[in-house]
């Protein structure tokens, strides 16, 4: 099981659109609609933020959307806010009941 | 609402072993599987492995295997990670995280608080 590969650092201004790509293989992100994607601020708890590629848990902003072609995933935050300042993980069910995460993100909003 | 809630903090030195306990409330316990996931000062997020805690059976990520234990006991609501041998690269916050759904045991939706495992001499 190898982490899913993400880009070190993204950044983007205030109210600009930026995305964070997630890429896997045909074993784990190729295989199946089952990519999630966890903001973390610095020292607190990972919060999901996009399950199962697209879908948002109650309370999340539409400002965020997921997205998936083949091999690789990608998070879209649209309007970006000095909030949205965080790192980023996306994850993969990998099968027989296995995840794999990505190595993370780090978002700057400049 | 869900709630989890870790046991805390420990320091434990090489070749020790650690037993984390993570206690559910705000739901039925045995309807929804337990993720155990840890992250390394200043590194990622890494899945450790998943519990089904009606039953207790057990996935285990490869890197973990042999060397972890999740075990779940339904009269109170808790469930349990053990890893043995520690070694320094242990160190690190260890978090029980409850499945989003009831069908596919594939992202971890409510974390609980993270608990500082140190290993040193």
């Amino acid at each position: 099981q190898s982490a899913l590969t993400q880009p070190a650092s993204v950044s983007g201004s205030p109210g600009q659109s930026i995305t964070i790509s997630c890429t896997g293989t045909r074993s784990d992100v190729g295989s199946y609609n089952l990519v999630s994607w966890y903001q973390q601020h610095p020292g607190k708890v990972p919060k999901l933020m996009i399950y199962e590629v697209t879908k948002r848990p109650s309370g999340v902003s539409n400002r965020f959307s997921g997205s998936k072609s083949g091999n690789t995933a990608s998070l879209t935050i649209s309007g970006l806010q000095a909030e949205d300042e965080a790192d980023y993980y996306c994850s993969s069910y990998a099968g027989s009941g296995t995840l794999v995460f990505g190595g993370g993100t780090n978002l700057t909003v400049l | 609402q869900v709630q989890l809630v870790q046991s805390g903090a420990e320091v434990k030195k090489p070749g020790a072993s650690v037993k984390v306990s993570c206690k559910a409330s705000g739901y039925t316990f045995t309807t929804y599987y337990m993720h155990w996931v840890r992250q390394a000062p200043g590194q990622g997020l890494e899945w450790m492995g998943i519990i089904n805690p009606r039953g207790g059976s057990t996935t285990y990520a490869q890197n973990f295997q042999g060397r972890v234990t999740m075990t779940g006991d339904t009269s109170t609501s808790t469930v349990y990670m053990e890893l043995s041998s520690l070694k320094s690269e242990d160190t690190a916050v260890y978090y029980c995280a409850r499945n989003g759904n009831i069908a596919v045991a594939a992202y971890p939706e409510f974390w609980g608080q993270g608990t500082l495992v140190t290993v040193s001499s």
